[in-house]
């Protein structure tokens, strides 16, 4: 099955730190790939959506210079949380499906995700 | 505008069954999924429906009515390992074909 890993599973830094998590598609290619933030007890919030060779598209609310996505392959995106605050940790998670999510058969497949903690 | 609606919380007896409701509105409809989560981990996929009535995977079976905008995750013959959130999700095809998480539902599953 479609597998999706995510790098680093846990990271600790001081405030004002940037922060580079990796999401790559494994074992197919990835056009599309969506950023996730979860805090405890919460629904998985949709930050942006991240397409390869073109820039991402971010959700309302989400602050396009601090949350940095890059998509240059088709198989690796990147989300940088730009001089992190404490107000920034929260679990990460990076998704993508096999068709990019236009196929309704094609379920997303999760990386395992990177716990962000700013001290 | 959007909303995904699933009860917060939920306790059932090991062997038992349980039926986890899921009620949505979205703009647009492209598949209905549950998920399993289980504390710090990320989601796992259960099942997934399109059309409506009763798709069955082994212990677990889910239901979908469109016209109603409701969906009920079912799992039977429950497992202490069953304990976990399960999270409703909607893909909607309006504004580039995303995934809409509900809340999700901690299931308790005691001895």
């Amino acid at each position: 099955g479609a597998v999706v890993s995510q790098h680093p599973s846990w990271v600790i830094c001081k405030s004002g730190t940037s922060v580079k998590i990796e999401c790559r598609s494994l074992d197919f290619q990835a056009t599309t790939m969506f950023w996730y933030r979860q805090f405890p007890k919460q629904s998985l919030m949709l930050m942006a959506t991240s397409n390869e060779g073109s820039k991402a598209t971010y959700e309302q609310g989400v602050e396009k210079d601090k949350f940095l996505i890059n998509h240059a392959s088709l198989t690796l995106s990147t989300l940088t949380v730009t001089s992190a605050h404490p107000e920034d940790s929260s679990f990460y998670i990076c998704s993508a499906t096999l068709t990019g999510g236009v196929d309704p058969n094609q379920p997303q497949h999760f990386g395992d995700g990177t716990r962000l903690s700013i001290l | 505008g959007q909303n995904i609606d699933q009860p917060t919380e939920m306790t059932a007896t090991e062997g038992a069954i349980v039926q986890i409701n899921c009620t949505y509105q979205t703009s647009g409809f492209n598949g209905l999924f549950w998920y399993q989560q289980h504390a710090g981990e990320a989601p796992t996929f259960l099942s997934y429906n399109v059309l409506d009535g009763l798709e069955e995977k082994g212990r677990f079976s889910s239901f979908l009515s469109r016209s109603k905008g409701y969906s009920y995750l079912l799992l039977k013959e429950l497992q202490m390992k069953d304990s976990a959130s399960y999270l409703c999700a909607v893909r909607d095809p309006t504004g580039g074909f995303k995934t809409i998480f509900g809340a999700g539902t901690r299931l308790f599953v005691k001895a």
